[in-house]
């Protein structure tokens, strides 16, 4: 069984929808919680990490993570056409250890 | 400030040849993690490097290796090439390791074996 896993969609809404993105996990030692964005040909940046539990609000994003279930989720609100990107999740149960990725979910915003 | 730079951008290689690919961090930070990126596979952790020694190593053979010179670039060479090798390699560096916040990645350079 994968550490983390993403349905790699693909994913496609029209603009101004809300996007609604998961990763499920099976080490519970996670404690960081991440969510890149990759456009095509380049390296992945960092939208958002979280420690352990709860939500997190940036701006048209929201993290969630849900320790219990070992699930979590990054929303979208308002998709724009330039949020057309492959999302990836990550994980890390800290300083010293290695993130674990999905796979990446890939998301077209149409307009 | 600058970015993590990788290099070079694309290459092509003949199966049984070896490669060498470089990554240059962010000044002053001094962890150099590399990744595998395959569509099926995704991202997979291939080594980091931390103060010039390998800290974590992922489940990759042998053929796959690295170093960390004392300015903190990072190459990783890859021997013995196979057809599977073919993959966009991707280096990040942050100040240490495991912190989420400012773990940055380069644009990866796309290796393409024949």
């Amino acid at each position: 069984q994968k550490e983390v896993e993403q349905d790699p969609g693909p994913l496609s809404v029209p603009e101004g929808a809300i996007v609604s993105l998961n990763c499920t996990y099976s080490n519970s030692a996670f404690q960081y919680f991440m969510w890149y964005r990759q456009y095509s040909r380049k390296g992945p940046e960092l939208l958002m990490y979280t420690y352990s539990s709860g939500n997190k609000e940036d701006g048209r994003f929201t993290a969630q993570v849900d320790k219990s279930s070992k699930y979590i989720s990054l929303f979208i609100r308002d998709s724009q056409p330039s949020d057309s990107a492959t999302y990836l999740c990550a994980m890390s149960a800290g300083t010293g250890n290695q993130f674990y990725f999905g796979t990446g979910t890939s998301l077209t915003v149409i307009p | 400030k600058a970015g993590v730079t990788q290099t070079p951008r694309y290459l092509i290689k003949t199966r049984g040849q070896q490669v060498t690919l470089s990554c240059s961090p962010i000044s002053g930070h001094r962890s150099v993690s590399w990744y595998q990126q395959t569509p099926g596979q995704g991202l997979q952790f291939l080594f980091e490097y931390f103060s010039e020694t390998q800290r974590n190593k992922g489940n990759f053979p042998g053929r796959f290796s690295g170093r960390q010179f004392s300015n903190s670039r990072s190459e990783m060479n890859v021997s013995t090439l196979e057809l599977g090798d073919s993959a966009l390699y991707l280096c990040a560096s942050s100040i240490d390791s495991g912190r989420p916040y400012g773990y940055t990645f380069g644009s990866g350079t796309r290796l393409t074996v024949v």
